[in-house]
């Protein structure tokens, strides 16, 4: 059984760039949601996406944007960055997005953002 | 809102007890406890559902007191590999938009 894979690692852009970051689903998981994980913090709700369609969204400007592929996997896009962008990504997929299922982790992407 | 974790830091000895409290100003539907290591992904622990119920494994344990709000999760005789952050994370009985919404941490040094 493969786990959570996200690619890349590190990411380094600046300022109005765009970025996307990409994550793999655990075999026989539907469900992916990512994260924000600023420094120090606990990780921030930023989307979730079930069966390719959004099932909830977190306090996030428009700006970040998300999609889920028919094999599961999923993009999170950031547009026009900004410093505070800098952060952990981290996406999580679970097998039916329901709140009794367990969510889990990819090792994230680091985004620093200049 | 974000979830109230307490303390916000400890540190103990091998083999000492610990206990991390997770408080949330919402009705809940379940409480998830994750560890994570420096510059690793958050592992799952447990989760617990309303109708405040403990689970446990091994020597890690946790309750749900759904009256309350409130999550405790309890390590005991604690050994160097439970080192970490301890997060708690919280869905709302109103299952609304936020999903899992994690607190502010609660980091945990063990020494030997």
């Amino acid at each position: 059984e493969t786990g959570v894979t996200q690619s890349p690692t590190h990411l380094i852009k600046t300022r109005g760039q765009q970025v996307t970051l990409r994550c793999s689903s655990q075999s026989g998981h539907n469900t992916v949601s990512w994260y924000q994980q600023a420094l120090g913090q606990g990780p921030q709700f930023i989307f979730q996406y079930y069966r390719e369609e959004e099932n909830g969204r977190g306090n996030f400007p428009p700006r970040f944007s998300g999609l889920q592929f028919p094999n599961y996997s999923s993009e999170l896009n950031v547009n026009a960055l900004e410093l505070d962008d800098s952060a952990l990504y981290l996406c999580a997929s679970s097998h039916s997005g329901q709140p009794t299922d367990t969510q889990y982790f990819g090792p994230g992407t680091r985004l620093t953002v200049l | 809102q974000q979830p109230v974790q307490s303390p916000q830091a400890v540190i103990l000895r091998e083999g000492e007890d610990a206990v991390i409290n997770c408080s949330s100003s919402k009705a809940l539907y379940s409480v998830h406890w994750y560890r994570q290591k420096h510059g690793e992904a958050p592992v799952f622990l447990m989760i617990l559902l309303k109708g405040g119920e403990q689970k446990g494994h091994d020597k890690i344990s946790a309750s749900f007191n759904e009256k309350k709000q409130q999550s405790s999760l309890y390590l005991t005789a604690s050994q160097l590999s439970y080192s970490g952050t301890y997060f708690c994370g919280t869905e709302a009985l109103d299952f609304g938009n936020e999903k899992l919404t994690f607190g502010t941490g609660t980091r945990l040094t063990i020494i030997p």
